[in-house]
């Protein structure tokens, strides 16, 4: 089955503990983009990878890292986690062309960092 | 720079009413226009697309129209059901570096039986 896997589901951290959240996608796909979800705010882009070693920020990329050393891996890393990083986050992936395509979302990360 | 409004919710119907969602965008170029559902607990699910102005988009008995001349993406359905209850997302997405997808803020709809 076509998907985009995120681990873990939910997370409860401290703030300052260093954390990844991981993304795989099965479909060979080129371009991959995590997102946040906040209430009131809809999704904001966090950080996206065109292709492998490609990476470049969002609209939101403070406190964050990624790295794409693989096609099929898209990990999140929050070296320093903070509470206003307290949110649900979303790994989506689509192959080039990606505006006519469509986008796979995972199924989400629930993040609280206390 | 790109930007979607849609409509203030949440909206409560009643089962078998009809629903429309209104989704305005600013874009610089020719964007595709999308329409995303998340079901409580969920993901987001691409629930249907256009590409170029006057195409319709449709799926499980939504439909939604590119108006590039009053630059919206409305989506309706003749007929809810409880199991449509769900946030839904308008996104737009032009063709470029990034190509990344613009959110609405969503809204929620709940269908009462």
């Amino acid at each position: 089955e076509a998907q985009v896997t995120q681990n873990p589901r939910y997370l409860i951290t401290v703030t300052g503990k260093k954390l990844t959240v991981t993304c795989s996608q099965n479909m060979n796909h080129e371009y991959m983009s995590w997102y946040r979800q906040d209430p009131g705010l809809g999704l904001r882009q966090i950080y996206y990878s065109m292709n492998v070693e490609v990476t470049d920020k969002g609209d939101v990329p403070e406190g964050y890292k990624v790295s794409r050393k693989e096609k099929r891996n898209f990990p999140l890393i929050l070296e320093s986690p903070s509470p206003n990083q307290t949110s649900l986050y979303f790994c989506a992936s689509s192959a080039a062309g990606a505006p006519r395509s469509g986008y796979t979302f995972g199924s989400g990360t629930r993040l609280t960092v206390v | 720079g790109n930007s979607v409004t849609q409509m203030e919710g949440p909206v409560t119907l009643s089962e078998e009413a009809f629903l429309t969602i209104n989704c305005t965008y600013t874009a610089t170029g020719y964007p595709s226009l999308f329409w995303y559902v998340q079901y409580p607990g969920e993901g987001l699910q691409l629930l249907l697309k256009a590409t170029k102005a006057d195409d319709k988009g449709s799926n499980k008995g939504f439909e939604a129209t590119y108006r590039k001349e009053t630059t919206s993406f409305h989506l309706e359905k003749g007929s809810v059901q409880v199991s449509d209850s769900a946030v839904y997302f308008c996104a737009l997405s032009e063709l470029g570096a990034n190509s990344k997808l613009t959110f609405g803020k969503g809204i929620t709809l709940s269908v009462r039986p």
